[in-house]
């Protein structure tokens, strides 16, 4: 059982370039969301979504889009990357409800722009 | 809108002692449920415990105990019996039932050092 699989692990960009994030569950969740990890800010959502079609904005969108075409695949596209866009990035899924709905995380992608 | 605050400065704790980590919350939710995550230096994510907003009794798995003060508004970790291998970063998470509140808001983190 893959669990949530996120790739890549490391990425270098220059500045302006464009780059697509991947996540993929195997665990039929509903819901699917990217985070950003920066020093003391904790885990800021990007955007989420609860299912195939609808996606939503979290905290902190600007300079990235998302699309949920199946259930499985939730990619994160960069479209101009920028060096505030350096941080690291986590894929999370789960079941929708309050009930035991706990996350399961990928392993994280560390990306750099310079 | 939901909001979870977690202020505690790095924490620090005698291997073998019991140590609380902080959390408070906010939601205008009835249902929700509440959540602790462990990031150890390597970066995962690691769930500990789950806390529903109607559960009775508060959760405990192992070592890890969730002292929830609904009145209060607080969920806060309670580890007992200290292992080098808790030093880690904490979070506290929270989500509601449906909408915007579906999502899984999480507090700034808290790091705990385990002291040998």
């Amino acid at each position: 059982n893959a669990g949530v699989t996120q790739t890549p692990k490391f990425q270098v960009l220059k500045t302006g370039q464009s780059m697509t994030l991947q996540c993929a569950q195997d665990m039929n969740h509903e819901y699917m969301s990217w985070y950003r990890q920066d020093p003391g800010m904790g885990l800021r959502l990007i955007h989420y979504s609860v299912g195939a079609g609808i996606t939503d904005q979290g905290e902190v969108p600007n300079g990235y889009n998302v699309s949920r075409s199946t259930t499985e695949d939730f990619p994160l596209r960069l479209l101009s990357a920028a060096p505030s866009q350096t941080s690291v990035y986590f894929c999370a899924s789960s079941y929708l409800g309050v009930r035991y709905t706990e996350a399961f995380f990928g392993q994280g992608t560390r990306l750099t722009v310079v | 809108a939901q909001k979870i605050t977690q202020t505690q400065p790095g924490m620090f704790v005698q291997e073998k002692e019991a140590v609380t980590l902080d959390c408070t919350y906010d939601t205008s939710d009835q249902s929700y449920g509440l959540f602790w995550y462990k990031q150890p230096s390597s970066g995962e994510m690691i769930f500990l415990i789950y806390q529903g907003s109607y559960d009775e009794q508060n959760a405990t798995e192992g070592r890890y105990s969730l002292n929830f003060q609904k009145a209060r508004k607080s969920a806060n970790l309670v580890i007992s019996a200290s292992q080098l291998g808790d030093s880690a970063m904490y979070f506290c998470a929270m989500r509601g039932p449906t909408g915007a509140n579906s999502k899984l808001t999480f507090g700034k983190g808290i790091t705990l050092s385990v002291r040998p």
